[in-house]
């Protein structure tokens, strides 16, 4: 089977521009999980989605916000960017009846 | 709550030595535990997991038994490998309560010399 991809997989964007981040999920999984990943505050969970619904949310900002397609992809949107966005954003996909997640390469974005 | 407590690193070993890495952990319910790999540029992979207590998860000569006792998942590999330098995340699942995500320790970046 197919991996987790995620696309773009780098991406500078300027401080108060929006950004799509995209995941597509292996297949047959229903679940998909957003995390953030910095130097300064580790792996921080964003927001999980399960059959179109989002089923959990992390302590993010309104501007950090996300869906899921029919098809189980996913989209995730930050919008008026700020320089502390800058980060390594990772797509995990689970079976979403057990709890083991497999993770994308990640999008790295930049914000200058 | 739920949280993680990491080993800090780096940690630096030569070729065939005995790696340790502690984690022990604080969790409402009863988490599923779980050992992740991140090598440069890349993603994080599933190394073992472990759903219970006593449970041995083990994978690619790495293990770590869920000691519910203490706590802990430590991971141990009999004879390290310059290929697993990497950096190692333990991490425990809320999934029991309803909630799907992952809760990460801080990482442990080990670096393996020939």
């Amino acid at each position: 089977k197919a991996g987790v991809t995620q696309t773009p997989r780098y991406l500078i964007k300027t401080r108060g521009q929006q950004v799509t981040l995209s995941c597509s999920p292996i297949s047959g999984h229903r679940s998909v999980s957003w995390y953030q990943q910095t130097p300064g505050q580790g792996l921080q969970f964003l927001f999980e989605y399960f059959s179109e619904t989002q089923r959990n949310k992390g302590n993010f900002p309104g501007r950090f916000s996300g869906r899921q397609f029919s098809n189980s992809r996913s989209e995730m949107n930050v919008s008026t960017l700020e320089l502390g966005d800058s980060a390594l954003y990772l797509c995990a996909s689970s079976p979403g009846d057990r709890d083991e997640q497999y993770f994308g390469p990640g999008t790295r974005l930049t914000v200058t | 709550g739920n949280s993680v407590t990491q080993m800090e690193g780096p940690v630096t070993l030569s070729e065939e030595a005995f790696l340790t890495i502690n984690c022990t952990y604080t969790a409402t319910g009863y988490p599923s535990l779980f050992w992740y790999v991140q090598y440069p540029g890349e993603g994080l992979q599933l190394l073992l997991k472990a759903t219970k207590a006593d449970d041995k998860g083990s994978n690619k000569g790495f293990e770590a038994t869920y000691r519910k006792e203490t706590t802990s998942f430590h991971l141990e590999k009999g004879s390290v490998q310059v290929s697993d330098s990497a950096v190692y995340f333990c991490a425990l699942s809320s999934y029991q309560t309803g909630a799907n995500n992952l809760f990460f320790g801080t990482g442990t970046r080990l670096t393996v010399i020939p």
